[in-house]
């Protein structure tokens, strides 16, 4: 199956600093990617779409200045959380859709745990 | 608004069947997937529907029914590995974004 990567698996940083995640997609051409947060025992939230060569999308409430998304390449999107504070604290995961066929399937990366002190 | 619903949390026996029901209220519909996330890891695919019927896969099926806004994940033959959270999800759009319902956990017991 289609394999994506995220870097990095966890951080932990002190309020006030930027934190950049990387998402890339190991084995196919990903021109659309999909940043989510999740809280625990709760679901993931959509953020954004990012679109390679074009600026993301956000989602209502998703603050574009906070959450800054730059999709670089055809296997790379990255996520900058720029600021952060402790109520920033969450799992981030992206996805990258892979067409096969008819079935656009969104493949997810493992995940980043931001914890801010 | 857009609405996925699904049970919080089922408890199920080993070797047993359990069948975890999605409904849906959204605008516009391009499909739906089941995903399983362990904790603290990230979902990973289990099925797709977008006709109606029954997609049948190993030991899972996942069921559609567009008129009714409903669909369901049937698990046979339970191990304990099952045991994870199992999401619904509804993509509307022809970007692919996905609408996640709040997750069904699912405790599979010896």
């Amino acid at each position: 199956g289609a394999v994506v990567s995220q870097h990095p698996s966890w951080v932990i940083c002190k309020s006030g600093t930027s934190v950049k995640i990387e998402c890339r997609s190991l084995d196919f051409q990903a021109t659309t990617m999909f940043w989510y947060r999740q809280f625990p025992k709760q679901s993931l939230m959509l953020m954004a779409t990012s679109n390679e060569g074009s600026k993301a999308t956000y989602e209502q409430g998703v603050e574009k200045d906070k959450f800054l998304i730059n999709h670089a390449s055809l296997t790379l999107s990255t996520l900058t959380v720029t600021s952060a504070h402790p109520e920033d604290s969450s799992f981030y995961i992206c996805s990258a859709i892979l067409l096969a066929g008819e079935t656009d399937t969104q493949y997810f990366g493992p995940g980043t745990r931001l914890t801010v002190l | 608004g857009q609405n996925i619903d699904q049970p919080t949390e089922m408890t199920a026996t080993e070797g047993a069947i359990v069948q975890i029901n999605c409904t849906y209220q959204t605008s516009g519909f391009n499909g739906l997937f089941w995903y399983q996330q362990h904790a603290g890891e990230a979902p990973t695919f289990l099925s797709y529907n977008v006709l109606d019927g029954l997609e049948e896969k190993g030991r899972f099926s996942s069921f559609l029914s567009r008129s009714k806004g409903y669909s369901y994940l049937l698990l046979k033959e339970l191990q304990m590995k099952d045991s994870a959270s199992y999401l619904c999800a509804v993509t509307t759009d022809s970007w692919g974004k996905l609408q996640f319902g709040a997750g069904t956990q699912v405790v599979v017991t010896p």
